[in-house]
């Protein structure tokens, strides 16, 4: 099984800042990997998949990359809304299996 | 409109079984894949399994493997998920969610439920 390790665990910051959150995968998955948002009380929301392609609707302040086995989510501008928490998600083979998630919290 | 509405949680007893349901509507439920997901309460996403469109293959999580089961009613477009020998350590909050393509790999889940949630105590 591919682990996924996702950092930061947590992360502050302020509106308007710019923020990365990096997940690595432990062997190569090509570009079979998504990044959801998730805020209290809700069900997870598809943001980006494969690693660069932002979903219909998606603010394009929103941005997804990628370098090898490393994959990143870049928030520029940060808006109240966007305060939640972030996992990623390979889905290269089976079993598939999600980072451990970052907090992204108002500073 | 795309929805998946969970039903079946509860609270049941260390080695009880479970069957949760997953009932969809909005699209065409046998043209896509099917991917339950777990979460525990406070806690990360975690993948269980899934189901491809036509219901033949399925795969799970390793540790999962065994003990739960999916299966899929094209006729009444709902998912279930068999949940055996149930342990605390499967508590949490259960979503159903659409993949975007017939088979899952290389695709990703795309519309998701509300979750139902499972309670595993003594």
């Amino acid at each position: 099984a591919i682990e996924m390790t996702q950092s930061p665990s947590s992360l502050s910051a302020s509106v308007g800042d710019t923020v990365t959150i990096t997940c690595r995968a432990h062997q190569g998955i090509a570009n079979d990997l998504g990044w959801y948002q998730q805020k209290p009380g809700a069900a997870p929301k598809l943001l980006i998949f494969p690693a660069s392609t932002l979903q219909s609707g998606v603010p394009s302040r929103f941005r997804g990359s990628s370098s090898g086995t490393d994959f990143t989510l870049t928030i520029t501008r940060l808006q109240p809304a966007d305060f939640a928490t972030y996992y990623c998600l390979h889905t290269y083979n089976f079993p598939f299996s999600f980072g451990q998630g970052t907090r992204l919290q108002i500073k | 409109e795309v929805q998946l509405v969970e039903s079946g949680g509860g609270v049941v007893q260390p080695g009880e079984s479970l069957r949760l349901s997953c009932s969809t509507s909005g699209f065409t439920f046998n043209a896509f894949a099917m991917h339950w997901v777990r979460q525990v309460p406070g806690k990360g996403l975690e993948w269980v399994g899934l189901v491809s469109a036509d219901g033949v293959s399925t795969f799970f999580t390793d540790s999962m493997r065994g003990r739960f089961a999916i299966s899929r009613d094209s006729a009444k477009k709902s998912l279930s998920l068999q949940l055996n020998n149930l342990t605390p350590a499967d508590t949490g909050l259960y979503f159903c969610a659409r993949d975007a393509t017939p088979y899952g790999s290389g695709s990703c889940p795309d519309f998701w439920g509300q979750g139902t949630l499972v309670t595993v105590s003594s």
